[in-house]
């Protein structure tokens, strides 16, 4: 079974406006972590935001943040008024095991951000 | 500071070739090391990964083998490559909940 969701392949937003990426996972680790990653066009892959299982606030870092739904199993991000420099494929990726550390991925949403 | 280093960026490999990539890690000593493969606008899928020198795990059946001979080092092999080997590779490493991802290499299979 899939662990970890993006729905969306493909988001488009006008620049200056705020958009939310989807993300769900499945796990039956009561310990995992969940981030987020942009990968612009040259491949390098760029953290995002981190949040903990266990956190009790959602994760914020400056136009970023993650709208964490424990019981629903989501953890989506939200990027607060885009810049033309956001258009980039994001993914959300899932730490569980602990030891291994693995992170998994889900398979990227597309973001284009229009003037 | 950590940093990790991979190589080559770019490589075209006819079909049957062989294959050797290696990454390298500084600043940090007994990293769980990592190897993903991304096909073209696909996800990252994990292909392998290691908690100590010697210590290799697979995750999917592949024609790919790895070997951590060091701590800081990982290096992902072939034999004999396959057209469907092509793909974007990137390495990285974590300790706690920070991971670092080399600078990939896209591979070509011809």
């Amino acid at each position: 079974a899939q662990k970890i969701t993006q729905t969306q392949p493909g988001m488009f937003v006008q620049e200056k406006e705020a958009v939310t990426l989807d993300c769900t996972y499945d796990t039956s680790d009561p310990s995992y972590g969940l981030f987020w990653y942009k990968q612009p066009s040259s491949g390098e892959m760029i953290f995002l935001i981190y949040q903990g299982s266990y956190d009790q606030q959602n994760a914020t870092e400056g136009r970023y943040s993650l709208n964490f739904q424990k019981a629903r199993k989501s953890a989506n991000l939200v990027i607060s008024a885009s810049q033309l420099g956001d258009s980039a494929m994001y993914f959300c990726a899932m730490r569980e095991g602990l030891g291994t550390d693995k992170l998994i991925f889900g398979t990227g949403t597309r973001l284009q951000v229009f003037p | 500071s950590q940093t990790i280093h991979q190589w080559p960026a770019t490589l075209v490999q006819p079909v049957g070739s062989p294959l050797s990539l290696e990454c390298t890690v500084e600043g940090t000593s007994n990293p769980n090391l990592y190897w993903y493969r991304q096909a073209a606008g696909r996800g990252l899928q994990l292909l392998f990964y290691s908690v100590g020198i010697g210590q290799i795990s697979s995750e999917v059946p592949q024609n790919l083998s790895a070997s951590r001979p060091q701590d800081r080092q990982f290096i992902l092999s072939s034999k004999k490559l396959l057209l469907s080997d092509s793909g974007f590779y990137l390495c990285a490493w974590s300790r706690g909940n920070g991971y670092t991802f080399g600078s990939g290499t896209r591979l070509t299979v011809v």
